[in-house]
């Protein structure tokens, strides 16, 4: 099993541009999540979904948007990218329900806005 | 205040030493995770508690719920554990987490 996919590892994006952080599971996992992490601040929750067509805001949703049409892929989308948004992203998923089920996390995705 | 305090910050230990960090929550939680950070920034889970205690290696977690109180020790350490250690609850289906502890073991 590959676990979590998260590509691109790296992006440099110009302000404005658009861009998609795929991320992607083979683990039959309902729940996968977005976050993002910076220098001196714990892991934020971006978005997250509990299955297929179900998607809920995180405490960072801001400037993100996410789809899931599928239980393997859960992508995150930047309409209009800012330098607030340079970070690096994880994608991870879990088997669901409440607390349940260790974390699978994607490899990273760091995406520099200038 | 954050949902979710973790100490110390840092800590520089000898190989071989003890190794306890310590991770503290103000809400209800159904269940809290320890995870490692290593440079290069993968990030591995070591454990996921709901009560009690878990040990894997020379890894051990404990939870207390009443105390709102998690510690995750390491027997014996090693250069190779030098990592960043983070506390995360979850609540709601939504993860929290600590801003992490690095530990750097000295050979």
């Amino acid at each position: 099993n590959a676990g979590v996919t998260q590509t691109p590892k790296f992006q440099v994006l110009k302000t404005g541009q658009s861009m998609t952080l795929q991320c992607a599971q083979d683990m039959n996992h309902e729940y996968m999540s977005w976050y993002r992490q910076d220098p001196g601040m714990g892991l934020r929750l971006i978005h997250y979904s509990v299955g297929a067509g179900i998607t809920d805001q995180g405490e960072v949703p801001n400037g993100y948007n996410v789809s899931r049409s599928t239980t393997e892929d859960f992508p995150l989308r930047l309409l209009s990218a800012a330098p607030s948004q340079t970070s690096v992203y994880f994608c991870a998923s879990r088997m669901w329900g409440p607390g349940t089920g260790e974390l699978f996390f994607g490899e990273g995705s760091r995406l520099t806005v200038l | 205040k954050n949902e979710v305090e973790q100490s110390p910050q840092n800590l520089t230990a000898q190989e071989g030493e003890f190794i306890t960090i310590n991770c503290s929550y103000s809400v209800g939680i159904s269940a809290l995770h320890w995870l490692q950070q290593h440079p290069g920034g993968g990030i591995v889970s070591l454990f996921m508690l709901s009560s009690g205690k878990k040990k894997h290696g020379r890894l051990i977690a404990t939870i207390n719920i009443q105390e709102k109180h998690s510690s995750l020790h390491i027997t014996a350490s090693h250069p190779r554990d030098s990592a960043v250690y983070i506390c995360a609850v979850s609540r709601n289906e939504k993860l929290t987490f600590g801003t992490g502890t690095r530990l750097t073991i000295i050979p």
